[in-house]
């Protein structure tokens, strides 16, 4: 089964300034996808970011990318000039590729890492 | 284009009442999923529902079921509620199962007295 690791249950940063989340998973597939999700206090699960794992190329979306190390099984979220509305639980999670066959797409979630940004 | 809508926000029941929840997803999905988030569990996968079948369904008792319509949208239904049923129930769409992108409500958070 797989399983997604976030070390991290809460980080603090200031504002403009750049912050780390990571996030660790184990899987025996080769096909896969990585995400990352932020829920503020509204609740919405809302996708940050998203990475494929047969993609060698890091994703980038603005001011967030990822460090994807897929031999390592890592997979960390990079937050450049952080601002005030970052504030939030982040959530990595991991989901197989349709292409790695059967049907069960769940999302698997780590614990997750609450972010504070201090103005 | 809307988002995914879930109904209602909140609920507050009591003990051995069932309750029915409600999801529409975005126009064109046809995939709609089912999480549960508590504070100690986590995020938990509940169950999947595609051209009103259910593919797939987490590990949780038979009283929580689902069912899909043919415009898509789904409720799930909770009965004999417990205590610990208490939760935040999310619903996410896309369009076909395995998508490459999954679209999540605001979610319905569930009271049992």
């Amino acid at each position: 089964a797989q399983t997604v690791t976030q070390s991290q249950p809460e980080m603090s940063v200031q504002e403009a300034e750049t912050v780390t989340l990571s996030c660790t998973y184990d899987t025996s597939e080769s096909d896969y996808y990585l995400f990352w999700y932020k829920q503020p206090p509204s609740r919405q699960m809302i996708l940050v970011i998203r990475q494929e794992a047969y993609k060698q190329q890091n994703a980038t979306e603005n001011r967030f990318s990822v460090n994807f190390q897929k031999a390592a099984k890592s997979f960390s979220l990079k937050i450049s000039d952080s601002q005030l509305g970052d504030a939030a639980m982040y959530f990595c999670a991991y989901r197989r590729s349709s292409w790695s066959g059967g049907s069960n797409y769940k999302l698997t979630f780590g614990k997750g890492t609450l972010l504070t940004v201090n103005p | 284009k809307a988002g995914v809508t879930q109904t209602p926000r909140y609920l507050i029941k009591t003990r051995g009442q069932q309750v029915t929840l409600s999801c529409s997803p975005i126009s064109g999905h046809r995939s709609v999923s089912w999480y549960q988030q508590t504070p100690g569990q986590g995020l938990q996968f509940l169950f999947e529902y595609f051209s009103e079948t259910q593919r797939n369904k987490g590990n949780f008792p038979g009283r929580f079921s689902g069912r899909q319509f043919s415009n898509s949208r789904s409720e799930m239904n909770v009965s004999t509620l417990e205590l610990g049923d208490s939760a935040l129930y999310l619903c996410a769409s896309s369009l076909t199962p395995g998508g490459e992108k999954l679209f999540f409500g605001s979610g319905t958070q569930l009271s049992v007295l």
